[in-house]
C-alpha cells in the first residue's frame, strides 16, 4: 500500500448507527487532517492532528469524534448523523515544511438515512 | 478574509483549446497558492503551486499565473485534453500555517 488509504469507500448508515472511518498513510508524515466535501462547497476542513494531538477543531459538531492512535492512523467515529452530514470524508497527511503539501486519500462516499 | 473565491464554477472547452480557471483572496498574509485536480472517485491531487515572489510558473501545458496587487491568481491549460477533464481547486495558505483555505472547484470538462 502506498500513499494514503481510507476504509470503506462507501458507507450507507441510519441516524441512530456508529459507524467509524479510517485512514492510514504510508508516507512517514506527521501531520494528518480530516474534511468534509459536499456538492458545489468548498472542501471544509474539519480536524487537524499534529504529531497524534489535535491541534484544530473546526466547529465541528460532537457527532464527529476523531482519533488519532499514533501518526499513521486517523479515524473519525460516527454517531447520531444528520441527512445533512452526507458527503465525501476526506483523510490527508503531510510533513510540516515550508510548503506542507498535503496528500489526499480517495474519500469516503457517506450517505446518512 | 479567509475566502479564496474560484470562477467558473463549470467550464467546457474543446480539445486543444486553453482552459483558465481564475482564483481570488482577499488575506495578504497568504504565501502559497497550490492548485488541486480531482477526478472523480480520487482524492485532490497537487498539480501545481506558486509563491508570490514570481508572477508566473510553467509546468509541461499547465501555468499559473498570479498578480499580486490584484490578488487573484489563474490556472491555464494549454492544448487541454479529453484527460485533463476534472474538477480543479484553488487553494491558499498562509507562511507557517497548516490551514488550506480552499476554493469552491471548477469542474472541466474537454470535449474531443
Amino acid at each position: 500500500e502506498t500513499g494514503v488509504t481510507q476504509t470503506p469507500r462507501h458507507l450507507v448508515m441510519g441516524m441512530t448507527n456508529k459507524k467509524s472511518l479510517k485512514c492510514e498513510q504510508h508516507l512517514g508524515h506527521n501531520a494528518m487532517y480530516w474534511y468534509k466535501q459536499s456538492a458545489k462547497k468548498p472542501l471544509e476542513l474539519m480536524f487537524v492532528y499534529n504529531f497524534k494531538e489535535q491541534t484544530e477543531n473546526n466547529s465541528v459538531p460532537s457527532r464527529f469524534s476523531p482519533e488519532c492512535p499514533n501518526s499513521s492512523h486517523l479515524f473519525l467515529h460516527l454517531h447520531t448523523l444528520q441527512p445533512e452530514d452526507s458527503a465525501l470524508y476526506l483523510c490527508a497527511s503531510s510533513q510540516e515544511s515550508l510548503n506542507n503539501e498535503q496528500f489526499f486519500g480517495p474519500g469516503t462516499r457517506l450517505t446518512v438515512l | 478574509q479567509q475566502q479564496v473565491k474560484q470562477s467558473p464554477q463549470s467550464l467546457i472547452v474543446q480539445k486543444g483549446g486553453i482552459s483558465i480557471i481564475n482564483c481570488a483572496y482577499e488575506n495578504t498574509a497568504f504565501d502559497y497558492f497550490p492548485w488541486y485536480q480531482q477526478f472523480p472517485g480520487k482524492g485532490p491531487a497537487l498539480l501545481i503551486a506558486i509563491r508570490p515572489d514570481v508572477s508566473e510558473k510553467k509546468e509541461g501545458r499547465f501555468t499559473i499565473s498570479f498578480n499580486k496587487s490584484a490578488k487573484q491568481f489563474s490556472l491555464h491549460i494549454m492544448d487541454s485534453q479529453p484527460g485533463d477533464s476534472a474538477t480543479y481547486f484553488c487553494a491558499a495558505k498562509g507562511q507557517g500555517a497548516q490551514k488550506l483555505v480552499f476554493g469552491q472547484g471548477t469542474r472541466l470538462t474537454i470535449n474531443p
